[in-house]
């Protein structure tokens, strides 16, 4: 069962343009939603989290918009830049489940120069 | 800190040999997790270490694959024998703990089983 689901699988933006992601959850009891990149080659690293106390959550160029009533956060980064292609992962966690990430289906971010 | 520090990086191997990957967590943490990453089926974790005890190991695909934790700073996963299916790249992931939200991944060991 897919809890966390991620749309679209690829982007395409022009530079200084804004990427959107999408990510919409299933259960409840998530109660940490972080964003990972990742670059050819490299394991996951974290961009930003979020905790659904909150709304929004602005690092720079990087904003998570949180919706609980309807189960979805998404990603956005503004002003998109070439070094910002990568495949970035929405994913959720909590507490009882010790901490474990249920990671989304990734989109591939290419920015064009 | 060195971060998560995974071996071999890439592996090549043939249909029913065993297959051994290392990882060593941040000093420090106690939380380990191993993933698998396909292209099918995403980022899956197959098995949760917290204080070198195996927690959950429900995303285990078979038999064949085995994880162990004997001190803090080392895991291994274990696959025998191994299958062209099994092809995929490997990571391991460590966290302070079970309140402690971010995960630090290693590099990831790519395996193709021929």
């Amino acid at each position: 069962q897919q809890q966390v689901k991620q749309s679209p699988q690829s982007l395409i933006v022009q530079k200084g343009g804004i990427s959107i992601i999408n990510c919409a959850y299933e259960n409840t009891a998530f109660d940490y939603f972080p964003w990972y990149q990742q670059f050819p080659g490299k394991g996951p690293a974290l961009l930003i989290a979020i905790r659904p106390d909150v709304s929004e959550k602005k690092e720079g160029r990087f904003t998570i918009s949180f919706n609980k009533s309807a189960k979805q956060f998404s990603l956005h980064i503004m002003d998109s830049q070439p070094g910002d292609s990568a495949t970035y992962f929405c994913a959720a966690s909590y507490s009882g489940s010790a901490r474990q990430l249920t990671f989304g289906s990734g989109t591939q971010l290419t920015v064009l120069p | 800190d060195a971060g998560v520090i995974q071996s071999p990086r890439h592996e090549v191997t043939e249909m029913g040999q065993e297959v051994t990957l290392r990882c060593k967590p941040i000093s420090g943490h106690n939380s380990l997790f191993w993933y698998r990453q396909t292209m099918m089926r995403g980022l899956e974790l197959l098995i949760y270490f917290n204080n070198n005890v195996p927690i959950d190991d429900s995303g285990m695909p078979e038999d064949r694959f085995s994880a162990k934790m004997p001190n803090a700073s080392f895991s291994t996963l274990k696959i025998q024998p191994s299958e062209p299916r099994d092809s995929a790249v490997y990571f391991c992931a460590s966290s302070k703990g079970a309140l402690n939200t971010e995960a630090f991944f290693g590099q990831g060991t790519r395996l193709t089983v021929v």
